[in-house]
């Protein structure tokens, strides 16, 4: 089975400062993403690499950055941590390819106060 | 853009009745869909994977349909039972764009 893991279940930060998120897959995925899920809004893409190095902005990347350095580890930064950005954060990974399914972590609840 | 709607929000049935979840969506052009699973305060369920060549998919009490040209699909879920609450969520594949979901509560 597919074990896509992220560090934290829970976490509290302060109004402005750097927070990492950490999400890990062990299947060789080549493609990983980084959501947010919010009541009413549902989940939107912040940003999604493909490969080692490379990045893609999705839907709302502001105020965020992330870093992949290893293939089996995809790392989402809150530059200054703001309270909207309280949320639930979710990491998904797939093999290259559209037609290839997300698996996703548990999430991480994470709020700014 | 790609708009995904899920409706109802929310439904609420008895114990062993066969019911019917949808999904709709604005740009046919797809790749494929996907149905999850959400428990609360959980992360996400693969439950079926539904290529924009196929019509359905099937895993155990679940079905899943898809109509490209219509924009539609559904999950069925035949006999439900109180381990079956949770959102479902639909997803489409061009960019991914999922619904909000529909919370179903299925009670004993």
């Amino acid at each position: 089975d597919v074990k896509v893991t992220q560090s934290s279940r829970y976490l509290v930060k302060r109004t402005g400062e750097k927070v990492f998120l950490e999400c890990v897959q062990d299947m060789d995925h080549e493609n990983m993403f980084w959501y947010r899920q919010d009541p009413g809004l549902g989940l939107r893409l912040i940003y999604f690499s493909y490969d080692v190095k490379m990045k893609e902005k999705g839907d709302i990347p502001e105020g965020y950055s992330v870093s992949r350095e290893k293939k089996e580890r995809f790392s989402l930064i809150l530059e200054s941590a703001s309270t909207n950005q309280t949320s639930m954060y979710l990491c998904a990974s797939s093999f290259q390819g559209v037609s290839q399914p997300q698996h996703f972590g548990d999430g991480t609840r994470l709020s700014i106060l | 853009k790609q708009e995904v709607t899920q409706i109802p929000a929310a439904l609420s049935v008895p114990e062993g009745e066969n019911l019917v979840l949808n999904c709709s969506f604005t740009d046919s052009a797809i790749y494929n869909l996907q149905w999850f699973r959400q428990d609360p305060g959980k992360g996400l369920t693969s439950l079926l994977l539904i290529q924009s060549s196929q019509r359905e998919q099937t895993s155990g009490r679940l079905n899943a349909s898809l109509d490209k040209s219509s924009g539609r699909s559904t999950l069925y879920i035949a006999a439900s039972q109180p381990g079956d609450s949770a959102t479902y969520l639909c997803a489409v594949r061009g960019d991914m764009r999922f619904g909000a979901g529909t919370r179903l509560t299925v009670k004993p």
